[in-house]
């Protein structure tokens, strides 16, 4: 199975500062990689796929990059909304795996 | 509008059998592939399983693998997943997931809002 691994597992920050979270994943997995928010009580919402491309409705804030085995996904501007906990998951291989997610919170 | 519905969480003994359903609206189903992904109280999202939009391909997670069986109606817009010799440890919330094509390899889009499954230890 291939592991993904993301990193800061948490992490403070400011409304207004970038905020950028690394996903790894143990081998290749070329740009199979989504990217999921997931607000407390809420089920989780998708926000990138195919390493890069953003879901129809999602603001341009959000942006995926990578390719292989490191993905970073990066909120340009944190707005209070978008504290919440953020998955990556892998879909080239079966099974499909999930990072173990990265909360993000208010400092 | 895109909308996907589970029913059928509730509590199952040590052992046991449940039976999820999600009905599903809004797109074609047929042409998307479906996932099941779960999530244990205070945990991360876990991927149970997953089925091609033709139902011909069937996919499970490593700890429900022999114990879970995903199918679909597509004559009905419904995804299932029957669960047997449940165990504590499938205590979740379990989400049905859409996906961008009728392969799983399209990646998840919409989720539903979650049913709460709880086998007590």
């Amino acid at each position: 199975d291939i592991q993904m691994t993301q990193s800061p597992s948490s992490l403070s920050a400011s409304v207004g500062d970038r905020v950028t979270i690394t996903c790894r994943a143990s081998q290749d997995i070329s740009n199979f990689l989504a990217w999921f928010q997931q607000k407390p009580g809420k089920a989780p919402k998708s926000l990138i796929f195919a390493a890069s491309s953003l879901q129809s409705g999602v603001p341009s804030k959000f942006s995926g990059s990578g390719s292989g085995t490191d993905f970073t996904l990066t909120i340009s501007s944190l707005q209070p909304e978008d504290f919440a906990t953020y998955y990556c998951q892998q879909y080239n291989s079966y099974p499909l795996t999930f990072g173990g997610g990265t909360k993000v919170e208010i400092k | 509008e895109v909308q996907v519905l589970e029913s059928g969480g509730g509590l199952a003994q040590p052992g046991g059998s449940l039976r999820l359903s999600c009905a599903a609206s809004g797109f074609t189903f047929s042409n998307s592939a479906m996932s099941w992904v779960r999530q244990a109280p205070g945990k991360g999202l876990d991927w149970v399983s997953g089925i091609s939009g033709n139902g011909g391909s069937t996919y499970y997670g490593d700890s429900v693998k022999g114990r879970f069986t995903i199918s679909r109606d597509n004559s009905k817009n419904t995804l299932y997943l029957q669960m047997s010799s449940l165990r504590a440890e499938d205590t979740a919330v379990y989400y049905c997931v859409t996906h961008n094509g009728p392969m799983l390899t399209t990646g998840g889009r919409y989720w539903g809002q979650g049913t709460l499954v709880t086998v007590p230890s």
